[in-house]
């Protein structure tokens, strides 16, 4: 099943302890996105990635990292969370211009 | 930049009837893409419709239809017959086109319920 595959589906954390949410993406697409979705604002752009080794910065990337060495996998790195990462994260993936996202599951991230 | 606009908080449609979520956006672009996403309470987020700006004819999807009004900057989603399984956010979004961006931006959403 063509799908984008995100892990943990939740996770609770504490201030300044570094996390990984990985992301995985079965449908050989170049392009690899991540989004978090907070009330009101609705999903705003983290990371984009064209292919291996070609990431940029998107809307709000302050605090997070990502790195993209095979092109199936495009993990989110937080550093040193704080509170206001707490959010919905959303790992997405497509193959041309035109296309849609397909996204992942998505994680519940609370950082206490 | 890009933004895009959804004016309607919240909305609510009895089972099997019609419901319209309004959608505007600003780009000074000529050519674009624009999206109707859908995220149930299992959030998972559904492509339902897709708009190529260049493209005149409204697209549609089975119940799920767009008024594409280019001028106006606007798009909104038409859901007609509308079932339970409707039920969600529903979120706007838009892309530009060229080599390099990335970038969909998002509206803020309309929550939808529908009544049985």
């Amino acid at each position: 099943e063509a799908q984008v595959t995100q892990n943990p589906r939740y996770l609770i954390t504490v201030t300044g302890k570094k996390l990984t949410v990985t992301c995985s993406q079965n449908m050989n697409h170049e392009y690899m996105s991540w989004y978090r979705q907070d009330p009101g604002l609705g999903l705003r752009q983290i990371y984009y990635s064209m292919n291996v080794e070609v990431t940029d910065k998107g809307d709000v990337p302050e605090g997070y990292k990502v790195s993209r060495k095979e092109k199936r996998n495009f993990p989110l790195i937080l550093e040193s969370p704080s509170p206001n990462q707490t959010s919905l994260y959303f790992c997405a993936s497509r193959f041309g211009q035109g296309q849609g996202y397909t996204f992942g599951s998505g994680t519940r991230l609370t950082v206490v | 930049a890009q933004t895009v606009t959804q004016s309607q908080p919240e909305m609510s449609v009895q089972e099997a009837e019609t419901v319209t979520l309004s959608c505007t956006y600003d780009t000074s672009e000529s050519d674009y893409y624009l999206f109707w996403y859908k995220q149930p309470p299992s959030r998972q987020m559904i492509l339902v419709i897709r708009q190529e700006a260049y493209k005149q004819q409204n697209a549609t999807e089975n119940r799920f239809s767009v008024n594409f009004q280019k001028a106006a900057k606007s798009f909104s989603l038409k859901i007609s017959d509308s079932q339970l399984g409707d039920a969600a956010m529903y979120f706007c979004a838009y892309r530009m086109v060229d080599n390099y961006g990335q970038n969909f931006v998002f509206g803020p959403g309309t929550r939808l319920s529908v009544l049985p």
